[in-house]
């Protein structure tokens, strides 16, 4: 199917794992990007990455780490996780950065630390 | 600090109304400003930019305005429908990566 997808939906792991959501785009784009969303919060950006093997840090990088090998996919991996980690993670792309270049958002994967 | 502020409270209004949603920011110089909306268990979805240099911007039902000297945007649903509600969130981008995002107004219209 076109478009961008994330894995999983749902996730419940215990403090301390390693987790890693899984985003995939179709089209191709850019420029792909990790936020998360909690409650009275805005997205806030994790990490974003302007191509194959180019990323960078956001506004809240610590804890997390991302990899991007191939221009579709753009896995964010928590490396040790802490119950401030629950929250729903989103994952967006964008064709380039300039006007008229929106971002599309996946369906978003809700993780709960416990 | 750059800060963006939406309207926490929820916006209640009746079925065939003009719903006007606001959003301020302030240390910011945005290029340009987008207006998403997102419904419960979605990811946000993109529904209109207007430039720095335009005042106003329509689509279908939509209107968005932006005034960099008071340095707000409003957003407008004429006609309102349940269909509308959902939470609308509004995000400022400079150009670069940085994309900022408000924590959204919910809207809810009533049949």
């Amino acid at each position: 199917d076109a478009g961008i997808t994330q894995s999983p939906r749902y996730k419940i792991t215990e403090t301390g794992r390693q987790v890693t959501l899984m985003c995939h785009q179709t089209w191709s784009h850019s420029y792909m990007f990790w936020y998360r969303q909690d409650l009275g919060h805005g997205l806030r950006l994790i990490y974003y990455s302007a191509a194959a093997d180019i990323t960078d840090k956001g506004e809240v990088p610590d804890g997390y780490v991302v990899s991007r090998s191939k221009t579709e996919n753009f896995p964010l991996t928590l490396e040790s996780a802490t119950r401030s980690q629950t929250s729903v993670y989103f994952c967006a792309s964008r064709y380039g950065l300039g006007l008229n270049t929106e971002a599309f958002f996946g369906q978003g994967t809700r993780l709960t630390v416990v | 600090s750059q800060k963006i502020e939406q309207n926490s409270e929820a916006l209640n209004i009746q079925e065939g109304k003009t719903a006007t949603l606001t959003c301020n920011y302030t240390n910011y110089s945005p290029a340009y400003l987008q207006w998403y909306r997102q419904d419960p268990g979605r990811g946000p979805v993109f529904l209109l930019l207007i430039r720095e240099n335009e005042k106003e911007k329509r689509k279908e039902r939509l209107k968005v305005t932006f005034d960099t000297t008071l340095k707000q945007s409003l957003f407008h649903i004429t006609a309102s429908q349940p269909a509308d509600s959902a939470t609308y969130l509004c995000a400022l981008d400079t150009g670069g990566f940085k994309t900022i995002f408000g924590a959204g107004t919910r809207l809810f219209v009533k049949a």
